[in-house]
């Protein structure tokens, strides 16, 4: 019964450094999120995939690089971190078949607090 | 691009008060969903709203999707401490993959 599990919970990392998000779902979804979310800002989308094999761009994508390794994996790169990354990152997902209006995200995960200095 | 303004930013409330919060837009969405996130989780799906007009409860909590389809509310009645946390609103388009999200309204009580 996990629904969205996200690894690692809490991280630090130095300016330059990189870094994978992961993040997976066992919900049989088809469309999966990243959001990163800072005070007085709400959730940003950085990148979404809505089903395996494809993946867009979201509001804030500059820094981010995404791989959806397969219906239930969806990870997310920091390939040189900034100070300006530092924010907790929520992974998402939705899109049960058969179910109308399906592709609202409606399942997050605790999220990834990432601290860059 | 598309914007919600959510409003108030922070209510400081006694228990057993009601609370309302709402949700404005600029553009016209066709799905209105309703979150509450908890210290350290993420945020859980507290109420959905697919039509113009609707109305829908959860325990003491009821939404409403505005008939312009420009906005929606919150209402928690009889508030109690585990009411407590941040409600954020979130909208989209039909067809749309994305949703847009408030920027939270955060709810405190006292006992």
């Amino acid at each position: 019964n996990a629904g969205v599990t996200q690894t690692p919970k809490f991280q630090v990392l130095k300016t330059g450094q990189s870094m994978t998000l992961q993040c997976a779902q066992d919900m049989n979804h088809n469309s999966m999120y990243w959001y990163r979310q800072d005070p007085g800002m709400g959730l940003r989308l950085i990148y979404y995939s809505a089903s395996e094999g494809t993946t867009d761009k979201g509001e804030v994508p500059n820094g981010y690089n995404v791989s959806r390794l397969n219906k239930r994996e969806f990870s997310l790169r920091l390939e040189s971190a900034a100070p300006s990354q530092t924010s907790v990152y929520f992974c998402a997902s939705s899109g049960e078949t058969g179910k109308y209006y399906s592709n609202q995200p409606q399942h997050f995960g605790d999220g990834t607090r990432l601290s860059i200095l | 691009g598309q914007q919600l303004n959510q409003s108030p930013q922070s209510m400081f409330i006694q228990e057993g008060e009601d609370v309302s919060m709402n949700c404005t837009s600029s553009s016209i969405f066709n799905t209105w969903l309703w979150y509450k996130q908890e210290p350290g989780e993420g945020p859980v799906l507290l109420i959905a709203l697919y039509k113009a007009g609707e109305l829908t409860s959860n325990g003491r909590l009821t939404a409403q999707f505005g008939i312009t389809r420009k906005d929606s509310f919150l209402n928690i009645s009889a508030s109690i401490p585990s009411d407590v946390g941040i409600y954020f609103c979130a909208g989209a388009i039909q067809g749309a993959q994305k949703l847009v999200f408030g920027q939270g309204t955060r709810l405190t009580i006292n006992p």
